[in-house]
């Protein structure tokens, strides 16, 4: 049981690339999140998808889009990079009430 | 929208007892929970407490909640090198809504 998954765990994007995180969880839930942390920020809410099928914006969408391919799987496309995506991304499942987060991956756009 | 608060840093001697301190402003948060995050890995779901309850004990951990003052306390026993982390508070009215502190980083001294 592996819980929530998330790959690649680094990478270096240029700015104006284009990229997807990926993000999978074993663990039967229905909900699903993306967040970004920043230095001195704590977490921000991007998108979560709160069923298979719905998706809804967060706090910080923009310059994003999710797809949350079946039950398992939900994953965060950045169209054009930003220097201002670099960041740590999370990805999150829950069940109920209680999130469970992935490692992360950490992004660096130049 | 909901605002969570936290003092950023914490040091303590290793044996000692460590007190996390958080406060919410939106009234309506029903969920609260408090998550741990190790260096270079992603947060540690460590315990939660609804509003309906004032309390909750879990070995070394104690939460205490104060919901006229919207107050959130964690207390760590007997606090090893191992509990050497950032603590995140989070509250929400449900578990789509969670809006996280920025954490404090907690440093025990051996």
């Amino acid at each position: 049981n592996a819980g929530v998954t998330q790959t690649p765990k680094f990478q270096v994007l240029k700015t104006g690339q284009s990229m997807t995180l990926q993000c999978a969880q074993d663990m039967n839930h229905n909900s699903m999140y993306w967040y970004r942390q920043d230095p001195g920020m704590g977490l921000r809410l991007i998108y979560y998808s709160a069923s298979e099928g719905t998706t809804d914006k967060g706090e910080v969408p923009n310059g994003y889009n999710v797809s949350r391919l079946n039950k398992r799987e939900f994953s965060l496309r950045l169209e054009s990079a930003a220097p201002s995506q670099t960041s740590v991304y999370f990805c999150a499942s829950s069940y109920s009430d209680t999130q469970y987060f992935g490692p992360g991956t950490r992004l660096t756009v130049l | 929208g909901e605002d969570v608060e936290q003092s950023l840093f914490l040091s303590v001697r290793e044996g000692d007892s460590s007190v996390i301190n958080c406060t919410y402003t939106d009234s309506s948060s029903t969920y609260l929970y408090w998550y741990k995050q190790e260096p270079g890995a992603g947060l540690q779901l460590l315990t939660y407490i609804f509003s309906n309850m004032d309390m909750k004990q879990d070995q070394r951990l104690t939460v205490l909640l104060n919901k006229k003052d919207k107050h959130l306390s964690l207390r760590i026993a007997d606090t090893q090198t191992g509990d050497s982390a950032i603590y995140f508070c989070a509250a929400g009215a449900g578990s789509y809504q969670l809006t996280f502190g920025k954490g404090t980083k907690l440093s025990v001294i051996p």
